[in-house]
């Protein structure tokens, strides 16, 4: 079944502080993964993409990387923001005859002062 | 530009009323989208336009009408829906298919059915 699972569910740390999420994934055929980063109410914004021949991506404080191997990614943040908090979500594009988005159920990140 | 818009932002409407949403973007994308999100939930897809032409429906209920009138816009009309219906509605595009290029997501409209 393809499913896309990730930790932690919720996570609180002070601004300025680094953390990282974790995506694990069975999706097959696996296509492209994504992070997306989404405030509460309003779309999804995406943060990067990867294809399987990619391990590492940064966007400014975003650092995302993919092991195609064991179907395990991360998004590490940097000197975090307050701006950061928001829900941080997985997404594995399936290249099989569905076509779909696999979407996971986010990590709720928040940044304390 | 790469923006994609989304109107109204915010919308309520009785059971028995007919509303649309509208959505637009002017990325050249031939790939547009219509999501639905319950709260902390992840986006569900409903319909897929590929060169203006509907190609995917995710059997959603004939209360919601897609509609592509050229390659900027994709309308959803709205006619009898129900309170569960309430969700924040998601447009996206892409250049390709979904699954292969980055897709850029509206703001959403919040429609709440009363």
């Amino acid at each position: 079944k393809n499913q896309v699972e990730q930790s932690p569910q919720s996570l609180i740390i002070l601004e300025g502080k680094n953390c990282t999420l974790q995506c694990n994934y069975t999706v097959s055929p696996f296509s492209n993964l994504r992070w997306y980063k989404q405030d509460t109410g309003r779309g999804p914004v995406s943060l990067t993409i990867m294809t399987f021949s990619e391990n590492t991506k940064s966007n400014g404080r975003y650092t995302a990387t993919l092991d195609a191997d064991t179907k395990q990614s991360s998004l590490h943040i940097t000197a975090s923001q307050l701006s950061d908090s928001a829900s941080y979500i997985c997404v594995v594009a399936n290249a099989g005859n569905n076509r779909k988005l696999i979407w996971g159920l986010g990590t709720s990140l928040a940044v304390n002062p | 530009d790469t923006e994609v818009t989304q109107t109204p932002k915010h919308l309520v409407m009785g059971m028995t009323n007919k509303k649309s949403l509208k959505c637009e973007q002017h990325m050249g994308h031939r790939a547009m989208y219509w999501y639905k999100q319950k709260a902390k939930k992840p986006p569900e897809l409903m319909f897929v336009y590929s060169y203006e032409k509907l190609s995917i429906n995710e059997s959603v209920p004939s209360r919601f009408s897609p509609e592509c009138p050229n390659s900027s816009l994709l309308n959803l009309h709205l006619h009898a829906l129900q309170p569960e219906d309430s969700a924040l509605y998601l447009c996206a595009s892409s250049q390709l298919g979904l699954q292969n290029t980055e897709a850029f997501f509206g703001q959403g409209t919040r429609l709440t059915v009363v």
